[in-house]
């Protein structure tokens, strides 16, 4: 079965940078496209970008442009974003989610990975 | 670029029907029907309900339907049930790759 797997929780202070992995399995990796999003607490669902696993190619809301890089790795079917120049405000969830098809719709979400950003 | 509006809160009692709204623009909701709903109960991931504007995942209720006219998409929950009490967002493709979600509506079972 299909199955995303994100890293562990992080603390980071701000300014400094964060960087989470998303483990696929259970389908072929290069062929889904993998979304970034994220929430912070008790706020609504923020997309951060999408990353092509095939060639790599990305694409990032525009407000996260210039801090985060989504980057993959096919010999282990892993994904990762990062961000940097963390502020408190970046304190949230982050969640991975697969498409099925370049259709832009999340039918397949990793179990959220929880970043705060503090001093 | 600015998030879809929800309404923050809607509720009903069990067995009625609601609906949620999702207002965009004629450059997102209004241009494409690439319109999906998710439900997260709390300290849950979201889960996907419905895409493409009205397609329901394989093996999901049929209580949920969605459906657009011009800038506005809609998520009805029919024959409301407790279990159906939780966070509803719309996401919608907006162009370039790129997507937008609403604010969220908190649905509660009277």
């Amino acid at each position: 079965q299909v199955q995303l797997v994100q890293s562990g929780a992080e603390v980071k202070k701000p300014g400094a940078s964060v960087k989470v992995s998303c483990k696929a399995s259970g389908y072929t990796f290069t062929n889904y496209y993998v979304h970034w999003m994220r929430q912070a607490p008790g706020q609504g669902l923020e997309w951060m970008g999408i990353i092509n696993p095939s060639g790599g190619s990305t694409s990032y809301a525009q407000m996260f442009q210039g801090r985060v890089t989504m980057t993959r790795d096919t010999s282990t079917s892993t994904v990762y974003m990062e961000l940097s120049s963390l502020r408190s405000e970046d304190t949230a969830v982050y969640y991975c989610a697969r498409d099925q098809g370049a259709d832009y719709v999340f039918h397949y979400w990793g179990q959220g990975t929880l970043v705060t950003v503090s001093s | 670029q600015s998030a879809l509006t929800q309404p923050a809160s809607v509720s009903g009692s069990p067995g009625q029907s609601i609906t949620i709204s999702c207002t965009g623009t004629s450059s997102d909701v209004g241009s494409y029907n690439l319109v999906s709903w998710y439900q997260q109960h709390p300290g849950k991931a979201p889960k996907l309900m419905i895409y493409d504007v009205t397609k329901r995942p394989s093996g999901d209720p049929n209580r949920f339907s969605g459906s657009k006219s011009g800038n506005t998409a809609s998520l009805t929950i029919s024959g409301l049930q407790a279990e159906d009490e939780a966070d509803y967002y719309c996401c919608s493709y907006a162009g370039s790759s790129t997507l937008i979600f609403g604010g969220g509506t908190k649905l509660t079972v009277l």
